[in-house]
């Protein structure tokens, strides 16, 4: 069975700070991988997506960038935090054929401050 | 370009009551998916349902079931003997096989009263 894993669960940075959020993937190969912001008590923001190793495209354009080393592992990243990166960040797994049917992981609640 | 609605940013249902979550979306697509998600206090996004546009039967997953009007272009979610462990975010998606990407309602709020 899949299984997708996110850490670290909860980070508290402060502004100007780098950020790195790991995302993995096990039980399957070559997924699509997407990351997803969600602030407090609210929708899901899609960040990035990647349709296969070194393809990442970005939706929103912010001081996020994202990474894909390995076919199943997915990075979150930044060079200097803002207030405004606080929130809910969320990573989700599809097949390729089936893009439309996501499959999300626990989830990691950064706090910039 | 595709969107997803829902209209009401907060239900509440008694305990063993029916609620019905409402999602309206747009497309000038005939072939699609459409999905409801669940996030719980957790924040666990949790698939629910799923239903394919092609198919005139609605979805249903035990407690769960969907009103879908295609013509309507309306995707509502019943939930049955609602349970306090029903209490959570609710989300409706849409998306299709050509599409990389999940468009994603702003999502509705579900109290459980006991």
């Amino acid at each position: 069975s899949q299984t997708i894993h996110q850490w670290p669960a909860t980070l508290v940075q402060p502004v100007g700070s780098p950020l790195s959020l790991e995302c993995t993937v096990e039980g399957t190969s070559n997924p699509n991988l997407y990351w997803y912001r969600q602030a407090a008590g609210r929708g899901l923001q899609l960040l990035f997506y990647s349709v296969g190793i070194g393809q990442i495209s970005s939706e929103v354009p912010q001081n996020l960038s994202a990474s894909r080393p390995q076919d199943r592992q997915f990075i979150l990243s930044s060079k200097k935090l803002l207030l405004s990166d606080s929130g809910f960040y969320l990573c989700a797994w599809s097949r390729g054929l089936t893009p439309y049917e996501q499959y999300f992981g626990p989830g990691t609640r950064l706090t910039v401050t | 370009a595709q969107t997803v609605t829902q209209s009401q940013p907060e239900m509440s249902v008694q305990e063993a009551e029916t609620v019905t979550l409402s999602c309206t979306y747009d497309t000038s697509e005939s072939d699609y998916y459409l999905f409801w998600y669940k996030q719980p206090p957790s924040r666990q996004m949790i698939l629910v349902i799923r239903q394919e546009a092609y198919k005139q039967q609605n979805a249903t997953e035990n407690r769960f079931s969907v009103n879908f009007q295609k013509a309507a272009k309306s995707f509502s979610l019943k939930i049955s003997d609602s349970q306090l462990g029903d209490a959570a975010m609710y989300f409706c998606a849409y998306g299709k096989t050509s599409y990389d990407k999940v468009i994603f309602g702003p999502g509705t709020s579900l109290s459980v009263i006991p």
